[in-house]
């Protein structure tokens, strides 16, 4: 069980650059979420994908983010033109399908830092 | 809209006293509802969870948590604390009734001191 892993875990850019994650979720889980945490905050869901189809997103995710999992497996967030607000921690969860009462298992996280 | 709270940002203990954590939450359903814990640097990992059934449940390190959906609470308590239980502490719910997704809803967190 490698659980869930994310890349990279730390990232320092410059305002204005984009910024690339990736999740790589457990392989029997098609459930994907992704959440971000900023400095002593819980952690706020941004989009949720089943399989390779994203059915939510939050009103967070703004038109900079963008987010991917082609053939249902890993998945990406993007980040256009970064802002020094977008300094957090991004983590990606992965859960079973539904009727697993949504139990997710979260990665170590992504900690990006604009300046 | 669900939302959580959870009622003191810092708790502080001593080695070996008992320590409570509270989490409140607004639903109209009784909702799912977890308790996670973040070490430093680190992602969540999972203490325990609720979805039906018996509302006093047990997780993983000796920590326990009691569904009350008249109070609308789940506490978090372990009777004897451990230098190495400090961290961050994260109540959760989740509403499998209005949402299919699965989201979770966290509170703000609780950071837990363990004194010697």
């Amino acid at each position: 069980d490698t659980g869930v892993s994310q890349n990279p875990r730390h990232k320092i850019t410059k305002r204005g650059q984009n910024v690339t994650f990736r999740c790589d979720p457990i392989s029997e889980h098609n459930r994907l979420y992704w959440y971000r945490q900023t400095l002593g905050q819980g952690p706020e869901f941004l989009t949720y994908f089943q399989n390779e189809a994203q059915l939510e997103k939050s009103r967070l995710l703004s038109d900079r983010f963008s987010a991917e999992r082609p053939k249902g497996s890993f998945s990406t967030l993007e980040i256009q033109r970064t802002e020094q607000g977008d300094s957090a921690m991004y983590l990606c969860a992965s859960s079973l399908p539904s009727g697993s009462s949504y139990e997710q298992y979260f990665g170590p996280g992504t900690r990006l830092t604009v300046t | 809209a669900q939302s959580v709270t959870q009622l003191g940002s810092h708790v502080s203990v001593s080695e070996g006293a008992l320590v409570l954590l509270r989490c409140n939450y607004s639903s109209s359903v009784p909702p799912y509802l977890f308790w996670y814990v973040q070490y430093p640097n680190q992602g969540l990992q999972l203490l325990l969870k609720y979805t039906t059934g018996a509302t006093l449940v047990k997780g993983i390190n000796g920590f326990e948590a009691e569904f009350k959906k008249s109070e609308t609470s789940f506490h978090l308590t372990k009777p004897s604390a451990h230098m190495s239980d400090a961290a961050e502490y994260f109540c959760a719910v989740s509403d499998p009734f209005s949402s299919n997704t699965g989201k979770l809803i966290f509170g703000q967190g609780t950071t837990l001191q363990v004194k010697p």
